[in-house]
């Protein structure tokens, strides 16, 4: 299994910019949901989904939107880039079904100018 | 919503010595606290988890201890070593065994180990 990957590894956007952070994961997982990691304020949960066509927002969601069309991928849509989006993003699954280890990726760093 | 506190924000130990890492949470309904390991340029991993009805639970060097009453829960590592320097994560979650609500974590503590 290739787990969680996540694609583009970096991005430089222009502000104003819109772009899709590709997440997909190959190992039945119920749950996914993305991160943004910013120094000092570790791991603040945006979107996240219990299920294909499920999505619910977190602590964080503006300016993101998410969909779940399957249950394999949960791209991130930024809308209209902005420079407080610069950060790392982390998507991760979780199994479910009791087993509730989230399985992150290897993240994107996008920079916005 | 929930919040998630943690202590300190930066830890320095001498190898060999013990760490302790402290967080509260602010929503009695959660249940399963997990903490994470984040290594310098690496994606996070899960090291140790606890769930509410249990109080302590060790693995090897690692333990993890949940006072529900006071709402706060530690990370406690042993004899470390200059491998255990990374970033630790604590979070909460009120989901229970059959389905899921939101992982809040906490801000990260960043453990030295100095040889």
């Amino acid at each position: 299994n290739a787990g969680v990957t996540q694609t583009p590894k970096f991005q430089v956007l222009k502000t104003g910019q819109s772009m899709t952070l590709q997440c997909a994961q190959d190992m039945n997982h119920e749950y996914m949901s993305w991160y943004r990691q910013d120094p000092g304020m570790g791991l603040r949960l945006i979107h996240y989904s219990v299920g294909a066509g499920i999505t619910d927002q977190g602590e964080v969601p503006n300016g993101y939107n998410v969909s779940r069309s399957t249950t394999e991928d949960f791209p991130l849509r930024l809308l209209s880039a902005a420079p407080s989006q610069t950060s790392v993003y982390f998507c991760a699954s979780i199994k479910g079904q009791k087993i509730y280890e989230q399985y992150f990726g290897p993240g994107t760093r996008l920079t916005v100018t | 919503g929930e919040n998630v506190e943690q202590h300190p924000s930066t830890l320095s130990v001498q190898e060999g010595d013990s760490a302790v890492i402290k967080c509260t949470y602010s929503d009695s309904a959660s249940n399963y606290f997990p903490w994470y390991k984040q290594e310098l340029g690496k994606r996070p991993q899960l090291i140790i988890d606890i769930r509410s009805n249990v109080g302590e639970k060790k693995d090897q060097r690692i333990a993890v201890t949940l006072n529900k009453t006071a709402k706060h829960f530690s990370l406690h590592i042993t004899e470390t070593q200059p491998e255990d320097s990374a970033v630790y994560f604590c979070a909460a979650d009120k989901g229970d065994e059959t389905s899921y609500d939101k992982v809040i974590f906490g801000p990260g503590t960043s453990l030295s180990v100095i040889p």
